[in-house]
């Protein structure tokens, strides 16, 4: 069964950079979510996307913008990278209708590092 | 905002041994999961269960959604259970995660 798809798996990054992650969800799911991870940490939700428009959002810095495209895949842009944005970067997928609650499924992951 | 907790927090099987894992959950959800994350990182399903009880292989999971828990149980455990556990519980449109149950499985 197709998964969710995350590209690149492995970054690293200077500080003030920029980095793009970028998400394919599971063929029909119209729902994409973000989650960070840090070292040690639970993951923790970023920002979410319903049919191309933000559904919710969570601790995501000013720095991070992010966005659903026409065929569903979504882009994490994350500008003036600091040390502490070094993580794993989390996309999960699911099918979403209304207020009934689906199973959110999860890509690799993307592990980014700051240096 | 919903508090999402588990114990116990690290856990050491000897290769065959039963354990459960719980999940406690401060309000009234209508979703969780039970998630595997191995050495690699990558977060495994394993289980949707926002109520009753589900069985896979040597997995199991019972919630009790009115009395807000959750429990994982894995038995005859292998080296390849180890990992991190999560539950994560849906909170609005997101999932809220535990802090996670380490599991080493020793041979």
């Amino acid at each position: 069964a197709a998964g969710v798809i995350q590209s690149p798996r492995h970054l690293i990054k200077e500080k003030r950079e920029t980095a793009t992650l970028k998400c394919y969800p599971i063929p029909r799911h119209d729902t994409v979510y973000w989650y960070q991870q840090g070292p040690g940490q639970d993951p923790q939700f970023l920002i979410s996307f319903y049919e191309k428009m933000q559904s919710d959002k969570g601790s995501i810095p000013d720095r991070f913008s992010a966005q659903q495209f026409s065929d569903y895949h979504s882009e994490l842009n994350m500008s003036s990278l600091e040390l502490g944005d070094s993580a794993l970067y989390f996309c999960a997928s699911s099918l979403a209708a209304g207020d009934t609650s689906y199973e959110q499924y999860f890509g690799p992951g993307t592990r980014l590092t700051v240096t | 905002g919903i508090q999402v907790e588990q114990s116990p927090p690290d856990l050491i099987l000897q290769e065959g041994a039963n354990s459960t894992l719980r999940c406690n959950f401060s309000d009234s959800v209508n979703n969780l999961q039970w998630f595997h994350q191995n050495p690699w990182g990558q977060l495994i399903n394993l289980f949707y269960i926002p109520s009753g009880t589900k069985q896979n292989g040597r997995l199991s999971a019972t919630t009790v959604a009115t009395e807000r828990y959750s429990l994982l149980y894995i038995s005859s455990s292998q080296t390849t259970d180890s990992g991190v556990y999560f539950c994560a519980v849906r909170y609005g449109n997101k999932l809220v995660f535990g802090a996670g149950t380490i599991l080493r499985v020793k041979s």
